[in-house]
């Protein structure tokens, strides 16, 4: 099984921060990388697929890049409204999924 | 814009059999570009994958929960269901239907999801 190991777990930022979230693959999952956020009592909402495409309506302050064994999830300049936890998954085995573990991002 | 619903009982005993269906709106279930799929998330934890169907009825499930799951699908009425026999508590979760591309495989569209406690 692929295992999908994402750091940090917990992430202190303030408005207007630059951030990196990484997600790191057990083995080479090519570009088979998505990242989903995800606010208390709703479900995960895609922000990233393919690595690297911006799913449609999703900020581009949001943006995603990596191939093979890692990967990172950059948001450019917080927002109040990105703090939330943020999911890897890996599709490269489909449809054997793995998510991360997620990254809690707080405010500081 | 597609929207997916979950329906079902939000509590199952032990030893029963959870069942749980994903209505389908603003798009068909019959396209051939997507998959149905499940996923559940234990509170406090990240989602787990359950299983996908196509619209044909051919099924993948997690080997972790296989002996366990069934799906099937309802062109008719555009939806799909889980049943999931034999719960114990660790099979308390939010419950949730998607849709999944059948390119990069990424799910795009969520249902609310659904609170099912298993509990005597």
């Amino acid at each position: 099984d692929i295992q999908m190991t994402q750091s940090p777990s917990t992430l202190s930022a303030s408005v207007g921060d630059r951030v990196t979230i990484t997600c790191r693959a057990s083995q080479s999952i090519s570009r088979y990388l998505n990242w989903y956020q995800q606010k208390p009592g709703r479900p995960p909402k895609l922000l990233i697929y393919a690595a690297s495409s911006l799913q449609s309506g999703v900020p581009s302050r949001f943006s995603g890049s990596g191939s093979g064994t890692d990967f990172t999830l950059t948001i450019s300049s917080l927002q109040p409204e990105d703090f939330a936890t943020y999911y890897c998954q890996q599709s490269y085995s489909a449809p054997m999924y793995a998510f991360g573990q997620g990254t809690k991002l707080e405010i500081k | 814009q597609v929207q997916l619903q979950e329906s079902g009982p939000g509590l199952v005993k032990p030893s029963q059999t959870l069942s749980l269906t994903c209505t389908v709106s603003g798009g068909s279930i019959s396209s051939d570009s997507y998959y149905w799929t499940w996923i559940r998330q234990p509170a406090g934890k990240g989602p787990e994958w359950i299983g996908r169907i196509y619209s044909s009825g051919s099924t993948n499930y997690n080997p972790s929960l296989e002996s366990r799951v069934t799906m099937s699908v309802d062109t008719s009425k555009n939806q799909f269901s889980l049943r999931l026999s034999s719960v114990t508590a660790a099979d308390t979760a939010v419950y949730y239907c998607a849709r999944e591309g059948r390119s990069w495989y990424f799910l795009d569209y969520w249902g609310q999801g659904s609170l099912v406690t298993v509990s005597s």
